[in-house]
């Protein structure tokens, strides 16, 4: 079975510019996860999908990200403009039951703002 | 007050030892705890679950939650140096709600 795969892997922007991030989940995976992990800290649920639905988003910054899940299977994160603390890795992570225990998280795409 | 209390580390131990790793929690929602390995660069891979209370066994691991203490632990028997990795814990309440992880404990094994 093919894992969550997330790309690019590395992203370098200046501060101000926007940046996207994609994320393909397991097949047949209804629930889909966008997580922030900022360097030595756990990771932040930014955003939770069931299908195309949004299910919790309360932790997103509504003013600069923006995500979406098309036809609900791959999804992508914006970052529009970027602030030198978005620096972070961000991981998506995907669950067939949306149960706590049952998440594949994917490689992460490490962004660095400068 | 953070929900879930994690200490950093780093944590060194000879190859062999018995480890110990630890969370506090705050919130007497948590009815989902879980233990989280993940390596350097990669995404978080799932350890250990446990629902409630109570010891669960995993080969040379073990997940013991206290919930009257607010207290969960990972043990880790005959650690070995592919052990060396991130321990994060998370805990979540019932009903599939959004799960909330610790900081995580870095972890080296040495040879």
């Amino acid at each position: 079975e093919a894992g969550v795969a997330q790309s690019p892997r590395y992203k370098i922007i200046e501060k101000r510019q926007s940046v996207a991030f994609w994320c393909n989940p397991i097949s047949g995976h209804a629930t889909l996860y966008w997580y922030q992990q900022i360097l030595g800290q756990g990771p932040k649920l930014l955003i939770q999908f069931q299908n195309n639905g949004v299910v919790d988003d309360s932790q997103l910054p509504k003013d600069r990200f923006s995500a979406e899940r098309l036809k609900g299977v791959d999804s992508t994160l914006k970052i529009q403009p970027a602030k030198l603390e978005d620096s972070a890795v961000y991981l998506c992570a995907s669950s067939l039951t949306g149960a706590p225990d049952t998440q594949y998280f994917g490689p992460g795409t490490r962004l660095t703002v400068l | 007050q953070k929900e879930v209390e994690q200490d950093p580390g780093p944590l060194s131990v000879p190859e062999g030892a018995i480890v110990s790793l630890n969370c506090t929690y705050s919130n007497s929602a948590f009815q989902y705890f879980m233990w989280y390995r993940q390596y350097s660069r990669k995404g978080p891979e799932l350890l250990m679950y446990t629902y409630s209370s109570g010891n669960k066994e995993d080969g040379r691991f073990t997940a013991q939650v206290d919930k009257s203490s607010k207290y969960i632990s990972l043990f880790i028997r005959n650690s070995q140096p592919s052990d060396s990795a991130t321990y994060l814990c998370a805990m979540s309440p019932p009903g599939y709600q959004k799960v909330t992880f610790g900081i995580g404990t870095k972890l080296q094994v040495i040879p």
